[in-house]
């Protein structure tokens, strides 16, 4: 069974567009992020959501909007894509405590 | 704020040959530590982790790490690879229960390991 799962693997889209992520996990977990991956492969925190309140929203564009409809699911909203969001995004889960973190797949975002 | 400083981008070791990836963090107090392992192509695939104890801790595929807190490091190691581990290696540090809530991670900018034939 797969612990965190992220659908689509992959998203091409064009500028302008409004697309969603989304992330499941059957981890019983309690807290749930997205991290995006730059082209240099350098990864960062973008959100993170417990128990449905928003704990963390570091300085990214608020055409990004994480939308937890129940504790296991955690999606990622983009809205008027631009070419500079495509990278690959990480869905992540945890127990808030200890951190432990297991991450899905990732989805590569292609913007043109 | 917490930052970790994995400084080789890339490294080349032979087949067979043992491994150090070096990893440093910047913390006021003991962190959680961990080390994850890209594929290409593929996700983040957690190796092993520290969060008290043994310094010296085992993780999966026969990868060690210990964590040095004089010298707030944390390096990995193999004491001899296969060509299956070629992949991206990050080094992570978290730092736990903040108001309730977790932290989430901060991650170095990872370490490109090639083996050689």
């Amino acid at each position: 069974d797969t612990a965190v799962s992220q659908t689509p693997k992959y998203l091409v889209t064009q500028m302008g567009n409004d697309k969603s992520i989304k992330c499941e996990q059957n981890l019983g977990h309690d807290t749930m992020y997205w991290y995006k991956q730059d082209s240099k492969k350098f990864l960062k925190i973008m959100f993170s959501y417990n128990n449905k309140e928003l704990i963390i929203n570091e300085t990214v564009p608020n055409r990004f909007s994480p939308k937890s409809p129940d504790k296991a699911h955690l999606n990622l909203h983009i809205n008027s894509l631009e070419l500079g969001d495509s990278a690959v995004y990480f869905c992540a889960s945890s127990q808030s405590s200890p951190i432990l973190a297991f991450f899905g797949q990732g989805t590569r975002l292609t913007v043109v | 704020a917490q930052s970790v400083t994995q400084p080789d981008i890339h490294i080349t070791v032979s087949e067979g040959a043992s491994l150090e990836l070096r990893c440093n963090y910047s913390y006021g107090a003991t962190p959680y530590l961990f080390w994850y392992v890209q594929s290409p192509g593929q996700g983040l695939q957690l190796l092993l982790k520290y969060f008290s104890g043994d310094t010296l801790v085992q993780g999966i595929k026969g990868f060690e790490a210990e964590f040095k807190r004089s010298q707030s490091s944390f390096n990995l190691r193999k004491p001899s690879v296969h060509w299956s581990d070629a992949a991206e290696y990050f080094c992570a540090v978290g730092i736990g229960n903040s108001g309730g809530g977790a932290d989430g991670l901060t991650f170095g900018k990872g370490t490109h390991l090639i083996i050689q034939p």
